[in-house]
């Protein structure tokens, strides 16, 4: 089993604020996504990233793929009420399947 | 396509029980994941399967644990008998091509086991 660690647990923030949530690993994956999770409902799929050093933006998200394609990243400029949730990273390993990350749980306070 | 459906949304039984648990993935889509959140350990896969056949159990709990896929169309997670400690949500998600696409998860079954 693939462990990714992600930090913060848990993060509040004030709207307008930005953030950097964190997802690192000692594996080394061949691809990266991360997902966001609202209440009540399953993980919707945000982005893939599967170069090293990798930076993809979304709108005011932005993901980086570390150069060694073992950890990533995701920055959210000026936060909205609406970017509440958990954020998942998920690394693939060449196999079949996603591992996925422990998770951040974001809040952004209006 | 609708997406990913599982039912029911929430189920409420009492321990000793049988549970089952249902999902229609994405027509077109060769595999089929079924995970287990709670607050305490995440997202946990707990089987995997490919053109309807199980490519990995490793991680179903327990004998109590059991699941099938009879068609491409539809799969069921069967607990029997249930425990409190089964209690979370259970998701089930389907992708093309394993992880090329990325998955795409239902709305979950939320279990209650009191």
């Amino acid at each position: 089993t693939q462990l990714l660690e992600q930090s913060p647990q848990f993060l509040s923030i004030q709207e307008g604020e930005n953030l950097t949530v964190y997802c690192n690993s000692s594996s080394v994956f061949s691809s990266l996504q991360w997902y966001r999770q609202e209440p009540g409902e399953g993980p919707v799929l945000l982005v893939t990233v599967v170069t090293g050093g990798e930076v993809k933006k979304l709108k005011r998200l932005t993901f980086q793929f570390g150069d060694a394609r073992k950890d990533s990243s995701l920055h959210i400029t000026a936060a909205q009420p609406g970017d509440t949730g958990l954020y998942l990273c998920a690394g693939a390993d060449g196999g079949n399947q996603f591992y996925f990350g422990t998770g951040t749980s974001l809040t952004v306070i209006p | 396509d609708a997406g990913v459906i599982q039912s029911p949304r929430h189920e409420v039984t009492e321990m000793g029980q049988e549970v089952t648990l249902r999902c229609k993935p994405i027509s077109g889509h060769d595999y089929l994941f079924w995970y287990r959140q709670t607050m305490m350990r995440g997202l946990e896969l707990l089987i995997y399967f490919n053109n309807n056949v199980p490519i990995d159990d490793s991680g179903m709990p327990e004998d109590r644990f059991s699941a099938k896929m009879p068609n491409a169309s539809f799969s069921t997670l069967k607990i029997q008998p249930s425990e409190p400690r089964d209690s979370a949500v259970y998701f089930c998600a389907s992708s093309f091509l394993g992880t090329a696409y990325g998955y795409t998860f239902g709305s979950g079954t939320r279990l209650t086991v009191v």
